[in-house]
């Protein structure tokens, strides 16, 4: 079975403060994703990273950066949290030779930043 | 770009009734689509997906969807929904080649009435 994990349930930060979003996937995909999730609007992806130390804007990255430095682990980091980006983070991943096949996803990590 | 419409954020349905959630989409290229489930706190799961062939497609615990080109539709359907279909599903789509992004509707809530 393939497994995504998240390395938290629910976070709760303040203003300013940085902050970190762990992914872990145990299958050797070579395509990871964030999204983030905000109801009425669905998600929206963040970023994506193809390969270890690459990566790629998606539809909303201002406030955001990833960092890839081994294959199983995508980590989003928020530099600065801001009140705006209290969400729902959703992690994803494939296996690019099985593609167009399904992303699996994480459990996600619901952010509270107050 | 590929963008997604689901035509309705709430549906209530009553047990054992039948069920139709709205999906439109468009792009300039072929796409590939897929429909997701989301129960309470947890991630998405995949429910069914439309590759090619058949535009008739089947998926998990009943669903089924039909892929209409002349109309950019791809309408997913329970014939018989039960309590434990409650949930939020979400309709996307990717391009054939390329990145392996998916563009995600804004969500449909199903509540299924007892």
């Amino acid at each position: 079975d393939v497994k995504v994990t998240q390395s938290s349930r629910y976070l709760v930060k303040r203003t300013g403060e940085k902050v970190f979003l762990e992914c872990v996937q145990d299958m050797d995909h070579e395509n990871m994703f964030w999204y983030r999730q905000d109801p009425g609007l669905g998600l929206r992806l963040i970023y994506f990273s193809y390969d270890v130390k690459m990566k790629e804007k998606g539809d909303i990255p201002e406030g955001y950066s990833v960092s890839r430095e081994k294959k199983e682990r995508f980590s989003l980091i928020l530099e600065s949290a801001s009140t705006n980006q209290t969400s729902m983070y959703l992690c994803a991943s494939i296996n690019r030779a099985g593609w167009p096949y399904e992303q699996y996803f994480g459990p996600g990590t619901r952010l509270t930043v107050t | 770009a590929q963008s997604v419409t689901q035509l309705d954020s709430q549906v209530p349905v009553f047990e054992e009734a039948p069920v139709e959630l709205r999906c439109n989409y468009s792009s300039s290229v072929s796409v590939y689509l897929f429909w997701y489930v989301q129960y309470p706190n947890q991630g998405l799961q995949l429910l069914l997906k439309y590759l090619s062939g058949s535009t008739l497609v089947k998926g998990i615990n009943g669903f089924e969807a039909e892929f209409n080109k002349s109309q950019t539709s791809f309408h997913l359907r329970k014939p018989s929904v039960h309590i434990s279909d409650t949930a939020e599903y979400f309709c996307a789509v990717s391009r054939l080649t390329g990145s392996y992004q998916l563009t995600f509707g804004k969500g449909t809530k199903l509540s299924v009435i007892p």
